[in-house]
């Protein structure tokens, strides 16, 4: 079935750097879009990043644009979020979620923290 | 952006009751070329990731039970628990898949009353 775990996450000083990765098993990773999707402590869903299954097409959300890269390696099916210049507001779970536009299945998240 | 906003923000429903739970988009989510309405409903339990119910506005995922369903078209939708059970307790979120950013609903706590 599908698996999605999620990795990378912990607590960063603020303007540092962080990238996170969500390995996949169970489909056919390079024929599907990805997302990330974050939840701050106690917030709701906040969608961050998409990219097309072949990773020439990526978007952003605006809090995230220009400090945050989405990315993927299809021959090791795994995708990537490189998180730069991270602030408090960027606390929270990160979740990667498989299928494009709609996020059908979502992994269980890996927890940020960006504290001094 | 689309702004996609939830009513109520949380609702107490007896056991056995009917639940439902508003969203409003503020575009058309209608695509008129296939006549697909781009929302979705999930479901997030505590200490879960989200689950997804509803897709195409009011096609049920597998395995989701029928007492789940949801309706609307454009800018208005509504998801419906016909008969409240206690694992229904949750947040629900209603999502627009239209066009990026794809936004999310504040979500809907819903629990026992």
């Amino acid at each position: 079935q599908v698996q999605l775990v999620e990795s990378g996450g912990g607590v960063v000083q603020p303007g540092k750097s962080l990238r996170l990765s969500c390995a996949t098993s169970g489909f056919t990773f390079n024929s599907h879009g990805m997302h990330w999707v974050r939840q701050g402590p106690g917030r709701g869903l906040e969608w961050v990043a998409v990219i097309s299954y072949d990773g020439t097409n990526k978007d952003y959300a605006d809090s995230v644009r220009g400090r945050f890269t989405i990315s993927r390696d299809n021959s090791n099916n795994t995708l990537y979020l490189q998180m730069n210049s991270l602030s408090p507001a960027d606390t929270g779970l990160y979740y990667c979620a498989k299928d494009s536009p709609l996020a059908r299945d979502w992994g269980q998240g890996t927890l940020v923290t960006v504290s001094s | 952006d689309i702004v996609v906003t939830q009513s109520p923000d949380s609702l107490a429903v007896s056991l056995g009751e009917r639940a439902s739970i508003n969203c409003k988009s503020s575009q058309t989510l209608l695509y008129r070329s296939n006549n697909k309405n781009y929302l979705a409903w999930f479901q997030q339990k505590a200490g879960q990731p989200p689950k997804l119910l509803i897709y195409w506005a009011s096609f049920r995922e597998f395995g989701v039970p029928d007492r789940f369903s949801a309706s609307g078209s454009g800018t208005d939708f509504t998801l419906t628990i016909s008969s409240l059970q206690a694992e229904d307790v949750a947040v629900y979120y209603c999502q627009q898949y239209f066009r990026t950013p794809y936004t999310f609903g504040q979500g809907t706590k819903l629990e026992i009353k």
